[in-house]
């Protein structure tokens, strides 16, 4: 069975400074990987995916995501913070051929402080 | 513009009553997701469904039911029988089979007991 853990319940860092938030998996195979962000009493949005090629995805509003399938981890990451950036992120984790069923980690919160 | 509709937004249950929380989508999705969020423990997938008159128990279907007439609607009915119905309920669809692409997520159902 596939797993995903996201060690840090909170991140907090200043505006301006990068961010990054942590993401590790266990799934058999070579995986597609997801992160969302959710604002509260929202639904998820799709930020960005892996699915192969690049180690270093890029997807909106200026986050990137960094895949190491040796230490199957796929970080999320910033080089500027902003205040609006505070929400609840997720990472997901699915088997190709899996029909699309989502294994989600806990979520960490990400606080950005002016 | 296309997208999925969750309603109410708000739903208040009372003791040993059914509710049922609507999800319509205008994607042309043939695949939908019923996840239920509680704090801290990331999305659980109740039901789901690849196609109309077909759908899956997920990992916590007890107390739950679906049906799945149109492919346009997945509603989920809380029964009475599912004691912890207390949650924010997410509705989500795919295309069906492309495990690569995101799941659209509506903006959820928070569910209260009077």
């Amino acid at each position: 069975a596939q797993s995903v853990a996201q060690p840090e319940d909170q991140v907090n860092v200043a505006e301006g400074n990068p961010l990054t938030v942590k993401c590790t998996y266990s799934v058999s195979g070579n995986p597609y990987l997801f992160w969302y962000v959710q604002y509260p009493n929202r639904g998820l949005q799709f930020l960005l995916k892996y699915i192969t090629g690049d180690n270093l995805v890029k997807g909106s509003y200026g986050f990137e995501a960094e895949f190491n399938k040796s230490q199957t981890s796929f970080h999320l990451k910033k080089p500027s913070a902003l205040v609006s950036d505070s929400a609840l992120y997720f990472c997901a984790v699915t088997p190709p051929n899996a029909g699309n069923m989502l294994t989600f980690g806990g979520g960490t919160r990400l606080m950005v402080k002016p | 513009d296309g997208g999925i509709t969750q309603s109410p937004k708000y739903l208040f249950r009372k003791e040993g009553q059914n509710v049922t929380l609507s999800c319509e989508q205008n994607l042309n999705h043939d695949a939908m997701y019923w996840y239920r969020q509680d704090p801290g423990q990331g999305l659980r997938l109740i039901y789901y469904s690849q196609i109309v008159n077909d759908f899956q128990k997920g990992d916590i279907a007890e107390g739950y039911s679906v049906s799945r007439e149109k492919k346009e609607s997945f509603p989920l009915t809380v029964t009475s029988a599912q004691k912890n119905p207390t949650a924010f309920y997410l509705c989500a669809s795919t295309p069906r089979g492309y495990s690569n692409q995101p799941q659209h997520f509506g903006d959820g159902t928070r569910l209260s007991i009077l």
